[in-house]
């Protein structure tokens, strides 16, 4: 079962900055937050992955907090086509270490 | 950019009949992966496969299910006697560095069983 929660779904203006929230308060040290999208029912699309330092990519920024029992997804200015389900994960460094999927939050950008 | 390509991307078969589903991963790829997704349901783990062999299945992954890695540049799944239930998405993924890296995904095969 997946070990994160988040919100089902978030509405967020064009242009405007998404903040998708994720709660992993049972994370281990030895694992990553991963965030990955999916579009309709496209293949899932990896946007970024943290240990315990902020990242950040051409596509988003994540932010993990000291602790690391939550994390918070940034998409800096949300388009249309940003619109879609939204996975946080947390996995394991060794091994080939699957990616479970929860429901994600369903994220729609309106115009 | 380098992408997980998977053939078909839509196939329909009647019950019972056995289905092969074909991936290409990512060239210099060492993890390979099978996941599914029901109609409006979430994305299921199958089977992970590393080193010419499973290295983790889910219950879901039954006797029905087989992968192989037959040329060292495909992976396949084969359903061996398809049910109803096997109707949806399949997605195979490859990655580079097991847990500490990303997983790439294919654009998936749609299943139908009749």
């Amino acid at each position: 079962d997946a070990k994160t929660t988040q919100p089902p779904s978030m509405d967020c203006a064009e242009g405007r900055a998404a903040n998708l929230p994720c709660n992993h308060s049972t994370i281990s040290g030895n694992e990553y937050v991963y965030w990955y999208r999916q579009i309709h029912s496209q293949g899932p699309q990896y946007i970024i992955h943290g240990l315990k330092n902020n990242e950040t990519n051409e596509m988003a920024s994540l932010i993990i907090t000291e602790d690391r029992k939550s994390s918070t997804l940034i998409l800096p200015h949300a388009t249309l086509r940003d619109t879609a389900v939204y996975y946080c994960i947390v996995r394991a460094l060794q091994g080939a270490q699957k990616l479970v999927f929860g429901q994600g939050t369903r994220l729609t950008i309106n115009p | 950019e380098p992408e997980v390509t998977q053939t078909p991307s839509h196939q329909v078969t009647q019950m019972g009949q056995e289905v092969i589903l074909r991936c290409v991963p990512i060239s210099n790829h060492l993890y390979f992966y099978w996941y599914r997704q029901i109609l409006g349901q979430k994305v299921e783990f199958l089977v992970s496969f590393y080193n010419n062999e499973i290295s983790e299945k889910s219950e879901i992954f039954d006797d029905q299910f087989s992968v192989e890695r037959p040329d060292g540049s495909n992976f396949t799944l084969k359903i061996r006697s398809t049910k109803l239930e096997d109707s949806a998405m399949y997605f195979c993924a490859s990655g580079t560095q097991g847990g500490a890296g990303e997983l790439f995904f294919g654009e998936g095969s749609r299943l139908t069983v009749l």
